[in-house]
This record gives structure tokens, sequence and C-alpha cells, in this order.
């Protein structure tokens, strides 16, 4: 166990519907990553969020964003959603307090997003 | 930018058999380097990292990987393999100098399907 969580484990949605995925870092994590896993990307990366900023983007589509709560959890709400979108959604967290030395991203057990 | 490449999608190998994962990447920067696993609907797990020092790194479960600067390659490798690490596997990079914040860049993973 990661100590990273996110729900829901599954999600089944239609074409052009809205959905949110949860993430929940480790405790104290201030870092939050996410990445989208699908069988022709491959594994990617889509933006990062640091204390409730954005502190990079990746290959994020428009109609994806991204927000961390004062809490330090964080959403990934995708949009207008298509049949490509289906895939594998990871967060990812990490202790960025020692920054003299890099600490290793701790990953989640995704959320299996289909879009039918 | 970096990317990775993983030279082989499927590697199948008989129990108690050495295995390699072969592993390239490319960066006009210098990188931090990662393997992770994937266990069957799970999420990621480090297996090992490198970020300075010895070039031969020892992680989790009896895997070993050596870095390679002037190959650019970080291969994978166990003296002998069981039926429990049938899983995929990723390599991972990261500019050590907190480029991108830490963002992961994956390669496309191996396949490694351990037989009795």
């Amino acid at each position: 166990d990661s100590g990273v969580t996110q729900t829901p484990k599954h999600l089944i949605t239609a074409t052009g519907q809205r959905v949110t995925l949860r993430c929940s870092p480790r405790s104290g994590d201030l870092s939050v990553y996410w990445y989208q896993q699908s069988l022709d990307q491959g594994l990617q990366f889509l933006i990062q969020y640091y204390n409730g900023e954005e502190r990079a983007k990746g290959n994020i589509l428009e109609r994806f964003s991204a927000q961390q709560f004062p809490d330090l959890h964080s959403e990934l709400n995708l949009s207008s959603l298509e049949l490509g979108d289906s895939a594998l959604y990871f967060c990812a967290s990490r202790d960025t307090s020692l920054e003299t030395w890099y600490n290793e991203q701790f990953f989640g057990p995704g959320t299996r997003l289909t879009v039918l | 930018a970096q990317s990775v490449t993983q030279l082989d999608s499927q590697v199948p190998v008989f129990e108690e058999a050495p295995v390699e994962l072969r592993c390239n990447y490319s960066s006009s920067v210098s990188v931090y380097l990662f393997w992770y696993v994937q266990y069957p609907n799970q999420g990621l797990q480090l297996l090992l990292k490198y970020l300075s020092g010895s070039t031969l790194v020892k992680g989790i479960n009896g895997f070993e990987a050596e870095f390679n600067k002037s190959q650019t390659s970080f291969h994978l490798r166990k003296p002998s393999v069981h039926i429990s690490d049938t899983a995929e596997y990723f390599c991972a990079v990261t500019p050590d100098s907190g480029g991108s914040n830490y963002k992961l860049t994956f390669g496309k993973g191996t396949l490694l399907t351990v037989n009795p």
C-alpha cells in the first residue's frame, strides 16, 4: 500500500459526459502528479500540482482540468468524453520537504475509465 | 525533453532463468533513472532508482540495474526469476535538476512472463 488513494476504482460512462477522478496523496505530501496510461500512448504525464498551485503541464487535453484543494487532495476533471479517453488514470504524490535530495513519487492504484 | 525506449515489449522466460530487460534513454540534461513494476490490476511500485554514485543499483525482490552513461542505458537484471515476477516493467527518467518539477517520462513497458 503506497498510501495514495484514488476513487473510484472503476468508472463507466458514455461519450460526451463529464467525470471527476479523486486522489488523496500520502500524508504530508504537497506534490500531486496525474498520469494517463492507455494502450496506444503508454504512460504519459498530464499535470502536477504543488500545495494548491499548478506547477507543470504535460500532454493534457483542453477538455481535461485539475485542481488541488487546501486539504491537498486533488481532482482530475474530464469533460466531453470520447472513446479514446478510455484509460487508466494514476495519481502520484511526492514528499518535497527535503528538496536537497530527490524523493520518489508514490503511485495510487489508479482509476480505470471506460467510455462507451 | 527526454525519451525512453524499452527495446522489448514482451520477454518470456522460464522460472529460475536469468532475465535482462533493456532500457535506453535520450536527454539533453542529466537525469535520474527508475524502474517501476506493475502487477496485474495494480498501481506502479518502485523497484529501484539511480540518483548518483555507484552505477550498479540494487532494488527490491532481487532486481538490480546498471547505469551506463556512455551508452545511455539502464538495463534491469535478475539472476533467477520466479513465477511471481510476472508483471509489466517500466523504465522512467526525470531531469536531476528538477526541470518540469520531476515529472516522469516513461518507456512503453516490457511485459515479463515467467513460465513454469
